[in-house]
């Protein structure tokens, strides 16, 4: 079945740190998603992406679709201690699929 | 804003009892989702609705777990008889429509199982 390979697969980070975590797949998508999962909650979405190309921010977030459908990436600069949590990407082709997951931790 | 809401966040049980879980999606959402996600991994699809309808419980162990959304609103998840690998968070989301690009989905905070 379709898989979303997501990488790294964690991180260890100093506070003030830039981030970078990226999300590719075999085939193309029509929606890019990028999620927060913190302990024992629900993913929440931080941003959606729907046309290829797009980049889109949100606060310290930034996201891209990329050029050829098949890869998103997401940049978190200066990051701070409450940024610690999983990252999940999302891609909808013909059905919803979820990347394997980053772990991202801050050291104060 | 709206939020998807389920119940209970947690629940403990034995093995061989029955459970349930409740999600309330956003309002005007169409579609619903119920996840199993087991620790350290990605949510996994269990059963997609629209509306009323099941659109896919392709990975929905039939043998012990039902989900049902009769009014297409509210929808409850179950399982019976509960076994110890059935241990992990349980995420309902919603999204506007299945499709295109109103497809992007909400998730409620979880329930998390245990099962003893």
């Amino acid at each position: 079945g379709q898989q979303l390979n997501q990488s790294p697969q964690s991180m260890f980070i100093q506070e003030g740190e830039d981030v970078s975590m990226n999300c590719t797949s075999s085939s193309i998508f029509n929606t890019w998603l990028w999620y927060k999962q913190d302990p024992g909650e629900g993913p929440v979405l931080l941003i959606a992406l729907y046309k290829a190309g797009e980049l889109t921010s949100n606060g310290r977030l930034t996201a891209q679709f990329g050029i050829t459908r098949k890869d998103s990436f997401l940049n978190i600069s200066a990051s701070i201690p409450s940024d610690v949590g999983i990252y999940f990407c999302a891609g909808t082709g013909n059905q919803f699929y979820f990347g394997t997951g980053t772990s991202l931790t801050v050291i104060p | 804003e709206a939020e998807v809401a389920q119940s209970p966040r947690y629940k403990i049980t034995e093995k061989s009892q029955a459970v349930a879980f409740w999600c309330d999606p956003i309002s005007g959402h169409a579609t619903l989702y119920w996840y199993r996600q087991i620790l350290g991994q990605g949510p996994e699809l269990l059963v997609q609705f629209q509306d009323e309808s099941v659109v896919d419980d392709s990975q929905l162990p039939k043998d012990r777990f039902s989900a049902e959304r009769l009014k297409g609103v509210d929808s409850t998840l179950k399982i019976q008889p509960a076994e110890l690998g059935d241990s992990a968070m349980y995420l309902c989301a919603s999204s506007l429509v299945a499709g295109g690009l109103q497809e992007t989905q909400y998730f409620g905070p979880g329930t998390r199982l245990l099962v003893l």
